[in-house]
């Protein structure tokens, strides 16, 4: 079965400081990727997806990006974060080609508070 | 664009008592309609799903049908637990190519907090 790995679970981090997080998928190959953020009564934003290695598309511009370095490995990076960044940060697949219907499968989330 | 829109609540409500979150939609094309469902501190969990004009989706006692013809989507449960609360989002595929699964991503509502008394 497919799995989802996302972390940290948590993380605080001073304004300035860089970003790195992680989210791999098991079982699976060739997945779409995505990063979402959630920010407190805003729902969900879709930052970036990805249909395959090295290939990223940005959906909104701003302080973050993405990269795919290996077929089910998807980090979101920022060299300098901001206070505006904070946010639950969630990773997702799904898979490729996709069919009519096909869902995408969340990670547990990044809870990031920048200070 | 794509576009959904749902009450954003709070909705509070007794255990036992029916359930109705509304959900509309504008999309170009053909989308698959999705609720998901977020508990606290956790991602995201699919509920159920409808991928064409007068689906019904269900999962767990809930149900949604997909009404085309109103571009809707409405979640209902005839009795809630004090289990169902969380955060549920209604959501739609961006499909970039009649009858294909996106690769663009869901676009979702902002979510609504369900809140179950006991």
């Amino acid at each position: 079965s497919q799995t989802i790995h996302q972390w940290p679970a948590t993380l605080v981090q001073p304004v300035g400081s860089p970003l790195s997080l992680e989210c791999t998928v098991e079982g699976t190959s060739n997945p779409n990727l995505y990063w979402y953020r959630q920010a407190a009564g805003r729902g969900l934003q879709l930052l970036f997806y990805s249909v395959g290695i090295g290939q990223i598309s940005s959906e909104v511009p701003q302080n973050l990006s993405a990269s795919r370095p290996q077929d089910r490995q998807f980090i979101l990076s920022s060299k300098k974060l901001l206070l505006s960044d904070s946010g639950f940060y969630l990773c997702a697949w799904s898979p490729r080609p996709g069919r009519r219907g096909t869902e995408a499968f969340f990670g547990q989330g990044t809870r990031l508070t920048v200070v | 664009g794509n576009s959904v829109t749902q009450m954003e609540g709070p909705v509070t409500l007794s255990e036992e008592a029916f359930l109705t979150i509304n959900c509309t939609y504008t999309a170009t094309g053909y989308p698959s309609l999705f609720w998901y469902v977020q508990y606290p501190g956790e991602g995201l969990q699919l509920l159920l799903k409808a991928t064409k004009a007068d689906d019904k989706g269900s999962n767990k006692g809930f149900e949604a049908t997909y009404r085309k013809e109103t571009t809707s989507f409405h979640l209902e449960k005839g009795s809630v637990q004090v289990s169902d609360s969380a955060v549920y989002f209604c959501a739609l595929s961006g499909l970039k190519e009649r009858g294909g699964g996106g690769a663009d991503g869901l676009t979702f509502g902002k979510g609504t907090h369900l809140i179950i008394q006991p």
